[in-house]
């Protein structure tokens, strides 16, 4: 399972940072990249990026601007930073699992979704 | 940046009708690495089909994926009042990953 937080309500021009916890399963295990999506309401699905425990990153390069995920092993949880916000970040917010089968394999596994709104 | 474009927005059906859902990629997709995702309001997306064609664990058979290069459908024979969602595909295999725009299928 997997399980996003996050602040809910953070400011323009301010960094988000969210936390995607996972149980039932090591993170460490190799055969997987953690990822994050969202989706702005009413719309459709974003790729941010995703990360494998031995600190491999993959970011969408459309986001044009600092954005950073990380993996914290010994708390099985991985990490999602995103700066210098405006409104058209506020968006649910997923954590997903993808194998490495075929490379970045589809999400196969979802969390919830944390909303985050982006107002002053 | 391979763009997905799916069609038709909005698909109004009655249950036991046949859906057919387009999606259209700008360049070639190597390998058939076409997914395709149902999302219900509130919950996140749920993998239905990948490899174009290959049920996800659990996946009824009503469900069904096709197409190859730059054409890919998905099928569902026979709505079910459970089918009514928005779906999605999407590009996977190498970065960046893409998603198409989504259509509802919406109950007649």
């Amino acid at each position: 399972q997997l399980q996003e937080s996050g602040p809910g309500l953070v400011k323009p021009s301010e960094t988000l940072s969210l936390t995607c916890n996972v149980s039932g399963a090591s993170i460490i295990r190799s055969s997987y990249y953690w990822g994050w999506v969202r989706q702005p309401p009413g719309k459709g699905l974003e790729w941010l990026g995703s990360v494998h425990y031995s600190g491999s990153i993959y970011l969408n390069p459309s986001l044009k601007r600092p954005v950073s995920t990380s993996v914290d092993t010994s708390n099985n949880q991985f990490s999602l930073k995103l700066t210098s916000l405006t409104a058209a970040d506020t968006a649910v917010y997923y954590c997903a699992r993808q194998g490495m089968i075929f490379g970045f394999d589809p999400f196969d596994i979802w969390g919830r979704g944390t909303m985050v709104t982006v107002s002053a | 940046e391979i763009v997905l474009t799916q069609s038709p927005g909005t698909l109004s059906l009655s249950p036991g009708q046949r859906a057919t859902l387009s999606c259209r990629a700008s360049q070639r997709i190597r390998s058939n690495y076409i997914a395709w995702y149902q999302q219900k309001p509130g919950q996140a997306p749920r993998l239905l089909i990948y490899g174009a064609s290959t049920r996800a664990t659990g996946i009824p058979d009503r469900f069904s994926g096709s197409g190859s290069g730059t054409d890919f459908t998905l099928t569902i024979s026979g709505l079910e009042p459970e089918d009514f969602a928005v779906y999605y595909c999407q590009r996977y295999g190498d970065s960046p990953l893409t998603f198409g725009g989504g259509t509802k299928v919406e109950i007649k």
